[in-house]
């Protein structure tokens, strides 16, 4: 079966510093894909950035960067330059090829202090 | 463009009533999605359209009765409903299911059973 780990309840950063979400999985396929996503109050889904398991490099999307160790299956997310309207619920995701499942993990809620 | 759109925003029902939500996208993806999420917990996926036929089915209650009339429209029917089912359902679409491309994500039915 497959599993998302954030351990980080909650989380506090200063306007314009950048800050590391955490995410570990575990999965018996080969083959997946890890996604964050950005959830404010409003409900909706917002998707930040994707890794293929078989991608050499780290995704990186504008201000946000995955930093992908697959050995230690860790898909942290990096968001530089906070802005106040960072300020949300982060997930980390993962859909497994052969388990055709998509996870969410319990999410980290951010929250950045002018 | 990577809009899904979902109506109604808002719906409140009994438990004798049948309601339908509805999920439109018209970004040519061929995979869609039904969510639930309780409140201060993570989406749990429900159902899986591929190319229009379901293809995953998350063990649930036959009172939520999914359909996909074409490639652009997902449909989830409700009937018999119970309290607990009290949630924020999203609706999901991407290019194709699996591992290697981003859902997107509607912004939500608020429902309420009484």
């Amino acid at each position: 079966a497959q599993k998302i780990t954030q351990t980080q309840p909650g989380m506090f950063v200063q306007e314009k510093e950048a800050v590391t979400l955490d995410c570990t999985y575990d999965t018996s396929d080969p083959s997946y894909g890890l996604f964050w996503y950005k959830q404010p109050s409003s409900g909706e889904m917002i998707f930040l950035i994707y890794q293929g398991s078989y991608d050499q490099q780290n995704a990186t999307e504008g201000r946000y960067s995955l930093n992908f160790q697959k050995a230690r299956k860790s898909a942290n997310l990096v968001i530089s330059a906070s802005q106040l309207g960072d300020s949300a619920m982060y997930f980390c995701a993962m859909w497994g090829d052969y388990g055709q499942n998509f996870v969410f993990g319990p999410g980290t809620r951010l929250s950045v202090l002018p | 463009d990577t809009e899904v759109t979902q109506t109604p925003k808002h719906l409140v029902m009994g438990m004798t009533n049948k309601k339908s939500l509805k999920c439109e996208q018209h970004m040519g993806h061929r995979a869609m999605y039904w969510y639930k999420q309780k409140a201060k917990k993570p989406p749990e996926l429900m159902f899986v359209y591929s190319y229009e036929k379901l293809s995953i089915n998350e063990s649930v209650p036959s009172r939520f009765s999914p359909e996909c009339p074409n490639s652009s429209l997902l449909n989830l029917h409700l009937h018999a409903l119970q309290p607990e089912d009290s949630a924020l359902y999203l609706c999901a679409s991407s290019q194709r299911p699996g591992a290697r491309g981003a859902q997107y994500f509607g912004p939500g039915t608020r429902l309420l059973v009484l």
